[in-house]
């Protein structure tokens, strides 16, 4: 298994620019969700799908759109890149366990991003 | 925002065992304490978690008090590579789903 993995690893952008982090996972997690880590804080919830065809925004959506058109995949749009956007993107997948919240949740390595 | 407070740093000596300490005094009854920690700047890593009742697997033991106000992660035999943050986090109920909201967790330094 490879787990979760995340492309690109590194981009930087200009302002204004648009752009997709792909995230895909191989378990069959119903659970896909995006985060994005700022310098010394924790990972602040962005958008998150509980499976095919169904998402739903976290802490901080605004300046990104997610689809879930397959179980494996989750990808993050950027629509028009700004500097405050550059982080560090970490997707996340688990099972959805009943009675619990998110399960253990399983990361990629990170997108990280900068905008000019 | 988080509702878990930690302390911003410890240190602690190898070999010996490293508790990492958490408040969540507004938990409710069916919120579950999650522990993960990140390694230098990659994907965080699942420790353990549980609801009321102390847990333990291979890399660590919970400890929640009776309240569930607080909780203790105890790494029993602390090694140079358990140096890393550590986050304490409590799952939050946005929008019809658990979700978990993480604070700046604690910078446990293992020193030889």
């Amino acid at each position: 298994n490879a787990g979760v993995t995340q492309t690109p690893k590194f981009q930087v952008l200009k302002t204004g620019q648009s752009m997709t982090l792909q995230c895909a996972q191989d378990m069959n997690h119903e659970y896909m969700s995006w985060y994005r880590q700022d310098p010394g804080m924790g990972l602040r919830l962005i958008h998150y799908s509980v499976g095919a065809g169904i998402t739903d925004q976290g802490e901080v959506p605004n300046g990104y759109n997610v689809s879930r058109s397959t179980t494996e995949d989750f990808p993050l749009r950027l629509l028009s890149a700004a500097p405050s956007q550059t982080s560090v993107y970490f997707c996340a997948s688990s099972h959805r366990l009943a009675g619990d919240t998110t399960g253990e949740l399983f990361f990629g390595e990170g997108s990280r991003l900068t905008v000019l | 925002d988080a509702k878990t407070t930690q302390p911003t740093s410890m240190d602690c000596a190898e070999g010996r065992a490293a508790n990492l300490p958490c408040n969540h005094s507004t938990i409710s009854g069916n919120e579950y304490v999650y522990w993960y920690r990140q390694i230098h700047s990659q994907g965080p890593q699942y420790i353990i978690h549980g609801l009321k009742n102390n847990e333990t697997n291979e890399m660590a033991s919970l400890i929640i008090t009776e309240d569930r106000k607080s909780s203790t992660l105890i790494l029993p035999h602390a090694t140079l590579r358990d140096t890393a943050v550590y986050y304490c986090i409590v799952s939050d109920y946005m929008d019809s789903n658990y979700q978990l909201i993480w604070g700046a967790g604690t910078k446990l330094i293992i020193k030889p």
